[in-house]
């Protein structure tokens, strides 16, 4: 089981508005990452990082920005929301090293802008 | 860059059938497949993966080929239940400088009827 959590699952905010979406994990992992999931369809990487102090823009541009100040934090921020952010936001981390690691997904958080 | 196809998009079947998912990967030197399991609601679960230097991965109900020459895998379920109706995504994966970056298919909607 994978100990990565995220806050708030399910949010609904106002055009204009600035948000940051909660993520930790507890397992140590040097790796993290944020997916951008619309219901139903595929996953798509728009940030991640190999540690602290390191970010990477995914393969989907994403208005979003992360912070990684600590090994077991990893939050995401839309500084302006709008309408065109509403989506699933899935975090992730894995262990830094062989190919193949396990890559563990947090619940989600639901984000919809109004 | 790496493009995975995932097929069928949605599949139904009685309980104690079978179910098959296939998906095709475009690069060859992708070496890490993981097969996810994701329930409304929240985040993907690995059900079951396989690296690049093993043909076939067995785990009770769940087994999953790899055909490395073809580029491509499938995910096979016996005996189905219920529960396993979920939205099944599978993913390839490319180490590059030891990081590994998931690319995923486009997901398989199953349902599996009582």
């Amino acid at each position: 089981e994978a100990d990565i959590y995220q806050t708030p699952r399910y949010l609904v905010i106002g055009t204009g508005k600035k948000i940051t979406l909660e993520c930790s994990q507890t397992m140590g992992h040097d790796k993290m990452y944020w997916y951008q999931q619309d219901p139903g369809m595929e996953l798509h990487l728009i940030h991640y990082s190999y540690g602290v102090n390191s970010t990477e823009k995914g393969d989907l541009s994403s208005e979003s920005t992360v912070s990684r100040i600590r090994t077991e934090h990893f939050p995401l921020t839309l500084e302006s929301a709008r309408p065109s952010h509403t989506s699933q936001y899935l975090c992730a981390s894995s262990e830094y090293g062989s190919s193949g690691n396990t890559i563990y997904f947090g619940e989600g958080s639901w984000l919809t802008v109004v | 860059g790496e493009n995975v196809e995932q097929h069928p998009s949605t599949l139904s079947v009685q309980e104690g059938d079978s179910a098959v998912i296939k998906c095709t990967y475009s690069d060859s030197a992708s070496n890490y497949f993981p097969w996810y399991k994701q329930e409304l609601g929240k985040g993907p679960q690995l059900i079951i993966d396989i690296r690049s230097n093993v043909g076939e991965k067995k785990d009770q109900r769940i087994a999953v080929t790899l055909n490395k020459t073809a580029k491509h895998f499938s995910l096979h379920i016996t005996e189905t239940q219920p529960e396993d109706s979920a939205v099944y995504f599978c993913a390839a994966s490319v180490t590059n400088t030891g990081f590994q970056k998931l690319v995923f298919g486009t997901g398989t909607r199953l349902l599996v009827s009582p």
